[in-house]
């Protein structure tokens, strides 16, 4: 099988620069997805094909790649973004879905 | 505009079946997988696996294979995951989504359905 680990959590002040790592166990990693999911609502997709960001997501939402090591990175966090981020791939025929644990993003 | 809208929430109790639904409009519905995803209470996200209302094929999860079907009427445009027999385990939130295979994105989701089992 094919796992994404995430930490459980992330802390940051408003205003500073927020990383949540999301590492493949396996070679050749896929491309990896980003989820926000807020109290109460459906996850919405922030960032795709590891550093992709669909229309209408905010430009301090981005994403990098490194290795089997996948990062979403926030720049000048607001307390908005307080949410649980989700990090997704598939495998090599993008049929199994695969989701990481999921990290809850404090914004203290 | 893609929308993906899931029927309400459902309360039964163990043993009852249920069979929910998840309505596409704005795409071709038959071009695109459908998939289903679990979120229990206070938990993260689980694939259960996806259709392809074209040709109703399916591939399911491992950890769901045997426990829940999934369904298609692409004349209505509509998914369905069903239950033939619910635990108290089944109660989560489930989402519907739409599954790109070309890369395996789920780039828009339903607003979910609560589903309760208790006796």
């Amino acid at each position: 099988s094919y796992d994404l680990t995430q930490p459980p959590s992330v802390s940051v002040s408003p205003g500073q620069t927020a990383r949540i790592t999301c590492s493949a166990d396996a070679l050749p990693k896929q491309y990896v997805y980003w989820y926000q999911q807020k109290p109460g609502q459906a996850p919405v997709l922030v960032i795709y094909k590891d550093s992709e960001r669909p229309s209408g997501i905010p430009e301090r939402f981005s994403g990098s790649s490194s290795g089997t090591m996948v990062t979403l990175t926030i720049s000048g966090v607001q307390a908005e973004d307080e949410a649980d981020y989700y990090c997704q791939s598939a495998d090599s025929s993008h049929t199994y879905v695969v989701f990481g644990g999921g990290t809850k993003l404090t914004v203290l | 505009e893609v929308q993906l809208v899931q029927s309400g929430a459902e309360v039964k109790k163990p043993g009852e079946s249920l069979k929910i639904s998840c309505k596409g409009s704005g795409y071709s519905f038959t071009s695109y997988w459908i998939a289903w995803v679990r979120q229990m209470p206070g938990k993260g996200l689980e694939w259960m696996g996806i259709i392809y209302p074209g040709d109703s094929d399916t591939w399911y999860s491992p950890s769901f294979q045997g426990q829940v079907t999934m369904s298609a009427d692409k004349s209505i445009s509509t998914a369905y995951l069903q239950w033939s027999a619910l635990k108290a385990s089944d109660s989560a939130m489930y989402y519907c989504a739409r599954h790109d295979q070309s890369d395996g994105v789920l780039d828009y989701w339903g607003q979910g359905t609560l589903v309760s089992v208790s006796s």
